[in-house]
């Protein structure tokens, strides 16, 4: 089974930081590899797919990059809404989701 | 609108049997891969299994091959998850979810419902 893995597992920004979250897979998945932001009680909202394609209706300063086993969410000016859990999702192999990034304040 | 509404989420003992629903409506039901996933309390995201358009194709992860069951019916619009053998360790929340058959991502998700697993 491949492997995610997310760092770090949480962080403290202030609004308007740059925010970058890393994810490894433990083997290639070329870049079958999306992100999801979760608030607490609400369900998973799907950010980033397919390694850096945006998803409608998601700004614009969240932003997706890498492939093979190595990926990155970069968020260019964190706004309050931005506080969150992330998670990246491999989808080369069955489904496994990484452990989650909490951002704080 | 594209809209997921789980049902069934109860208190059960362990080794117990649960069925869980997941309503759709807004799309067209039959030509998309459908997800569980679930969500321990304070706990992050576990994919549990999916299952193909057509009902052809499932997968299953390793912690509930052999006990849990996933299936379809499509002339309702209702995906299905039935668990058998059930443990403390499934407690959860149980997200249904979509998958567009882009990249394998899921793009919309259920509500959840909760599964405790307890004596």
């Amino acid at each position: 089974d491949i492997q995610m893995t997310q760092s770090p597992s949480s962080l403290s920004a202030s609004v308007g930081d740059r925010v970058t979250i890393s994810c490894r897979a433990s083997e290639s998945i070329s870049t079958f590899l999306n992100w999801y932001q979760q608030k607490p009680g609400k369900a998973p909202k799907l950010l980033i797919y397919a390694a850096s394609s945006l998803q409608s209706g998601v700004p614009s300063r969240f932003s997706g990059s890498g492939s093979g086993t190595h990926f990155t969410l970069t968020i260019s000016s964190l706004q309050s809404e931005d506080f969150a859990t992330y998670y990246c999702q491999q989808s080369y192999s069955s489904r496994t989701f990484g452990g989650g990034t909490k951002v704080e304040i | 609108e594209v809209q997921l509404v789980e049902s069934g989420g109860d208190l059960v003992q362990p080794g117990g049997s649960l069925r869980l629903s997941c309503a759709a409506s807004g799309f067209t039901f039959d030509t998309y891969w459908m997800h569980w996933v679930r969500q321990a309390p304070g706990k992050g995201l576990v994919w549990v299994a999916d299952m193909s358009g057509d009902g052809i194709i499932i997968r299953y992860a390793d912690s509930v091959k052999g006990r849990f069951t996933i299936s379809r019916d499509n002339a309702k619009n209702t995906l299905y998850l039935q668990m058998n053998s059930l443990r403390a360790e499934d407690t959860a929340v149980y997200y249904c979810a979509r998958d567009p058959q882009r990249a394998g991502e899921v793009d919309y998700w259920g509500q959840g419902t909760l599964v405790t697993v307890s004596s």
